[in-house]
């Protein structure tokens, strides 16, 4: 079965630089949503999209964005690099179901963004 | 706001034994569901496990299973015959139902480390 893609897997950067990471869903997955993971930390909830529209946002910095395109697949900008935005980004998609329940939310391979 | 507890940071299980991974949740929802998602070394977050709070039959995955308490507000995580492939962080999540509004983003306990040893 097809999974969530997510590029590039591993990133490096030099503060102050930019990084766009980019999440393909699961096919007729609707919703997607970004994750932060620090170095032995839990997934802390950044933002997520569902139909291109942004639907929830967690705590993401301004130095942030995403958007959700019409293929669906979903961009996260950074900007401003800092040395603590050094962490696993995972992109999740899910789909809504009948009476608009969403599904499980699936996990793509994360990228490992590396602030130097 | 949702909270999620893991009180075992680490726990360890000879192969081929059973082991039980504790959860505890804070809620007022009363609709909501609950996950265990597996993250071995590759960090890869797999899904173990989803039950479904108005569903009172526990869930199972063929060797995992659950022991969903929601009066306790607990969800435990029963490992039975483990293996080696088992050796992973184990999150417990919690995510709001769409019939409750608002957010229905996953919201993760700090993690339990399993060390299955041969």
């Amino acid at each position: 079965a097809a999974g969530v893609i997510q590029s590039p897997r591993h990133l490096i950067k030099e503060k102050r630089e930019t990084a766009t990471l980019k999440c393909y869903p699961i096919p007729r997955h609707d919703t997607v949503y970004w994750y932060q993971q620090g170095p032995g930390q839990d997934p802390q909830f950044l933002i997520s999209f569902y139909e291109k529209m942004q639907s929830d946002k967690g705590s993401i910095p301004d130095r942030f964005s995403a958007q959700q395109f019409s293929d669906y697949h979903s961009e996260l900008n950074m900007s401003s690099l800092e040395l603590g935005d050094s962490a696993l980004y995972f992109c999740a998609s899910s789909k809504r179901l009948a009476g608009g329940i969403l599904d499980t939310q699936y996990f793509g391979p994360g990228t490992r963004l590396t602030v130097l | 706001a949702q909270t999620v507890t893991q009180s075992q940071p680490e726990m360890s299980v000879q192969e081929a034994e059973t082991v039980t991974l504790s959860c505890t949740y804070d809620t007022s929802e009363s609709n909501y569901y609950l996950f265990w998602y597996k993250q071995p070394p590759s960090r890869q977050m797999i899904l173990v496990i989803r039950q479904e709070a108005y569903k009172q039959q526990n869930a199972t995955e063929n060797r995992f299973s659950v022991n969903f308490q929601k009066a306790a507000k607990s969800f435990s995580l029963k490992i039975s015959d483990s293996q080696l492939g088992d050796t992973a962080m184990y999150f417990c999540a919690f995510m709001k139902h769409a019939s409750q509004g608002g957010s229905e983003k996953l919201v993760f306990g700090k993690g339990t480390k399993l060390t299955v040893n041969p």
